[in-house]
């Protein structure tokens, strides 16, 4: 089945600077790229997707970058604010819906 | 929209006894996941229904595990003489259905087994 590894366990930024999230897959057969947001104590909140038919997508100050080739997307947080701070899940599926996710990536934005 | 509806939010259960989760999906949204979440195992895909039909439920311990959606209003999913190991955070969430398309999760229930 599906493995997606996320590459960063933590990650630590001064409020203002861009922060980069990195992820790789291994089922070329995967198409779907969502990210989630969970902040303590709280359940995953989507905060934006890419399919694989586009390698880049924006939402405001949020940018997912996809690589097929390489089987590796990201996530981009450009000003990043102290609310950012959470952990963050990248994730693949195929068709068939089942997502597979990454570990996550505690991000700390430090004011 | 109030989101999907998980209920309890916290059971605690004695080594033995069983559990019963409870999920309701939004309204109109006709696929249905069950996923687990612990600190060491991470996020865990447990099943996954389809207009209440089980599609793929690779991920359920064989044993003392079991889930049903008897309606499209609510999926629940049982846990049978519940061991220590059994204690996490279980994710219900729903979708429309169709291929690659967003996913909502509820806020989960925190099953402790004593």
């Amino acid at each position: 089945g599906e493995k997606v590894e996320q590459h960063e366990s933590t990650l630590s930024v001064r409020e203002g600077d861009s922060a980069v999230i990195n992820c790789t897959y291994t089922d070329t057969a995967s198409s779907y790229f969502p990210w989630y947001k969970q902040e303590a104590g709280k359940s995953l909140h989507f905060v934006i997707d890419i399919r694989s038919n586009v390698d880049r997508k924006q939402s405001q100050r949020l940018i997912v970058l996809l690589d097929k080739k390489a089987k590796r997307f990201s996530l981009h947080i450009t000003a990043t604010q102290p609310e950012d701070s959470a952990i963050y899940f990248c994730a693949a599926s195929t068709s068939n819906n089942r997502i597979f996710f990454g570990d996550g990536t505690q991000l700390v934005v430090k004011p | 929209n109030a989101g999907v509806i998980q209920t309890p939010r916290h059971k605690v259960t004695g080594k033995g006894q069983e559990a019963t989760l409870w999920c309701e999906p939004i309204s109109g949204h006709s696929a249905v996941f069950w996923y687990r979440q612990t600190i060491v195992q991470g996020l865990e895909f447990l099943t996954y229904f389809r207009n209440q039909a089980p599609i793929d439920d690779s991920g359920m311990p064989k044993e003392r595990f079991s889930a049903q959606m008897p309606n499209q209003s609510h999926s629940t999913l049982k846990i049978q003489s519940t061991q220590p190991q059994d204690s996490a955070v279980y994710l219900c969430a729903s979708s429309l259905g169709g291929a690659n398309t967003e996913v909502f999760f509820g806020r989960g229930t925190r099953l402790t087994v004593v």
